[in-house]
Formats: C-alpha cells, structure tokens, sequence
C-alpha cells in the first residue's frame, strides 16, 4: 500500500532533549516536506527537499533540522525542543511537478508533540 | 506570497443538502489547487486535484471547480452526509514552485443528522 509513515505519532518531552521524528515514503517519491499546524494558523511549511541531499528552508524554519540522505527518508530533528514548538507535524510526498500540476501530494497521518 | 483564504471559518448543514466550500487565492499563476480532507485528529486526505487546464474536477459526490482569473475554487459536495463532517482544506501552490503548497485555515464543516 502506498503511503507517508511517520513515528512517533505522539510525543511528549521536555525542554531541550533532541528529538527526531522520521518520516519514510514508499511511492519512490522525490518531494518531501514538514509541515507544522496549529490552531488559528494553519498548516505551514517548516522544510522542504526536492530530492537526496537537496533540501531547503520553508515558511518557519527555526529550530528544527533535516536530511535527506535516502530517497524514501526526511526525518525532522529538534535539537533543543521548546515549549513553542508543540504542534501537530505532518510529513508529505509527492513526484516532483514538471509544470504539469498533475503530482498530488501525499500526507502522513501526523505527530503530535507536546513539549513541557 | 501565495495566500489562501477558505470563508466561511465552519459551518454546520442539515443532512442532504449540498455544500458549498469556498477558497481564494491571491497569486492566480498555478498549474493546479488541491482540496483536502481532514478528521479530527487525524492526517490529510487528498479529495481531489484541479489542474488550471482542466476548470473541474469531480469524485463521486464532489465537483471542484478552478477559476484562476478570479483566485477563485470551489468545493461542491452533494447531498450531504453526517459522514461527511470534516474539515476541508483548500491548498495552492506558491510562486516558488508547484510542489510547495500553501494551506487555508480550512472549512470545518457539521452534517445535522
């Protein structure tokens, strides 16, 4: 079955313990990307990788870390975790859009964090 | 900056009627809009995916339609069903690429039994 995995899908820490929650797709897919969201705001971009070793920044940024080292990974890193970064994440792949606008995207069922 | 705008915020219909979703976008240069679905609590599923050539896009019970002169898509969902309670998020890409989406907040939808 085609599909976003993501572990853990709870999580609940404290202040300044490194984490990292993975993310590992199955469709060969060459867009991966974090999002976080959270009441009144949304869902927003937190990084993005257009393929292996290619990964860039999205709309919030701060304080989190990827890699991208195989095709089918994008795990996110915390370093520091605070309590601002409690949210639910959700991690997407899609194929890389040519200019066709036919790549759906294809979402994990999410993480929730919870930092104390 | 792509943004987009889902009005109204929630809504709640009684069962079998048709339901009207609305999403603006402000940057009208994009190959696609996707509608998603998501339950409390839960991931996103992909409803349906418009491509600019394409205008409309139906599944079932739900047509989606795409007026990029206006920023403008639509959601139908027909009929409606208390399983249909959800909240339907519109999403469009941003001047950065096809594959980067920008979300609206959401239409978080109640179907009265």
């Amino acid at each position: 079955e085609a599909q976003v995995t993501q572990n853990p899908r709870y999580l609940i820490t404290v202040t300044g313990k490194k984490l990292t929650v993975t993310c590992s797709q199955n469709m060969n897919h060459e867009y991966m990307s974090w999002y976080r969201q959270d009441p009144g705001l949304g869902l927003r971009q937190i990084y993005y990788s257009m393929n292996v070793e290619v990964t860039d920044k999205g709309d919030v940024p701060e304080g989190y870390k990827v890699s991208r080292k195989e095709k089918r990974n994008f795990p996110l890193i915390l370093e520091s975790p605070s309590p601002n970064q409690t949210s639910l994440y959700f991690c997407a792949s899609s194929f890389r859009d040519r200019g066709q606008g036919n790549q759906p995207q294809h979402f994990g069922d999410g993480t929730r964090l919870s930092i104390l | 900056k792509q943004e987009v705008t889902q009005i109204p915020a929630a809504l709640s219909v009684p069962e079998g009627e048709n339901l009207v979703l609305n999403c603006s976008f402000t940057d009208s240069a994009i190959y696609n809009l996707q509608w998603f679905r998501q339950d409390p609590g839960k991931g996103l599923t992909s409803l349906l995916l418009i491509q600019s050539s394409q205008r409309e896009q139906t599944s079932g019970r739900l047509n989606a339609s795409l007026d990029k002169s206006s920023g403008r898509s639509t959601l139908y969902i027909a009929a409606s069903q208390p399983g249909d309670s959800a909240t339907y998020l519109c999403a469009a890409p941003t001047a950065r690429g096809n594959n980067r989406l920008a979300f609206g907040k959401g239409n978080q939808v109640v179907v009265i039994p």
